[in-house]
């Protein structure tokens, strides 16, 4: 199984452009998520999804847009890129809305606005 | 919703030396209690969990102890080695609603 899997790696944005961050995972889980990382800020949740056709804001949600219209694919939508954005993002899935169960995470997408 | 306090937020000890992290919750509900470690440049992966149900759960070098009445956990690092040297994060999912939200981590650094 190939996990979580999140692309692209690194990328550089000019500020206002607009990208989509992309998120798949092949465990069947109904639970995905999307979180940045700052240097001394932890994890913050940005949206997160219980399943296909169900997405919520969470901690950070201004300046990003989700969807999840099938199981597998959570991509992340940045609509118009600022410096504030610079940092480095997660995709997250976990088996069950439960929640008790545990959060595998893509290997990270380092983005930077200039 | 769910507030999760993570203290200290960097740690530094001799190597062979224990660690201790401790998280608070706000939820007195919340029933399950996560600890993940991100080394450098890597993502975040589970190490050790406990659910409400026991106090304290051991895996080799590393236990995390509940306190349900204080609202806390904490994690512990025995005979730590370089390979420790992390950043560690706890979790409290609430347990109405479905935000998995983190502490906000401990920097760990073993030294030799």
């Amino acid at each position: 199984n190939a996990g979580v899997t999140q692309t692209p790696k690194f990328q550089v944005l000019k500020t206002g452009q607009s990208m989509t961050l992309q998120c798949a995972q092949d465990m069947n889980h109904e639970y995905m998520s999307w979180y940045r990382q700052d240097p001394g800020m932890g994890l913050r949740l940005i949206h997160y999804s219980v399943g296909a056709g169900i997405t919520d804001q969470g901690e950070v949600p201004n300046g990003y847009n989700v969807s999840r219209s099938t199981t597998e694919d959570f991509p992340l939508r940045l609509l118009s890129a600022a410096p504030s954005q610079t940092s480095v993002y997660f995709c997250a899935s976990s088996y069950s809305t439960s929640r008790n169960t545990e959060a595998f995470f893509g290997q990270g997408t380092r983005l930077t606005v200039v | 919703g769910e507030n999760v306090e993570q203290h200290p937020s960097t740690l530094s000890v001799q190597e062979g030396d224990s660690a201790v992290i401790k998280c608070t919750y706000s939820d007195s509900a919340s029933n399950y209690f996560p600890w993940y470690k991100q080394e450098l440049g890597k993502r975040p992966q589970l190490i050790i969990d406990i659910r409400s149900n026991v106090g304290e759960k051991k895996d080799q070098r590393i236990a995390v102890t509940l306190n349900k009445t204080a609202k806390h956990f904490s994690l512990h690092i025995t005979e730590t080695q370089p390979e420790d040297s992390a950043v560690y994060f706890c979790a409290a999912p609430p347990p109405r609603g479905d935000k998995l939200i983190f502490g906000t981590g401990t920097r760990l650094q073993v030294f030799p």
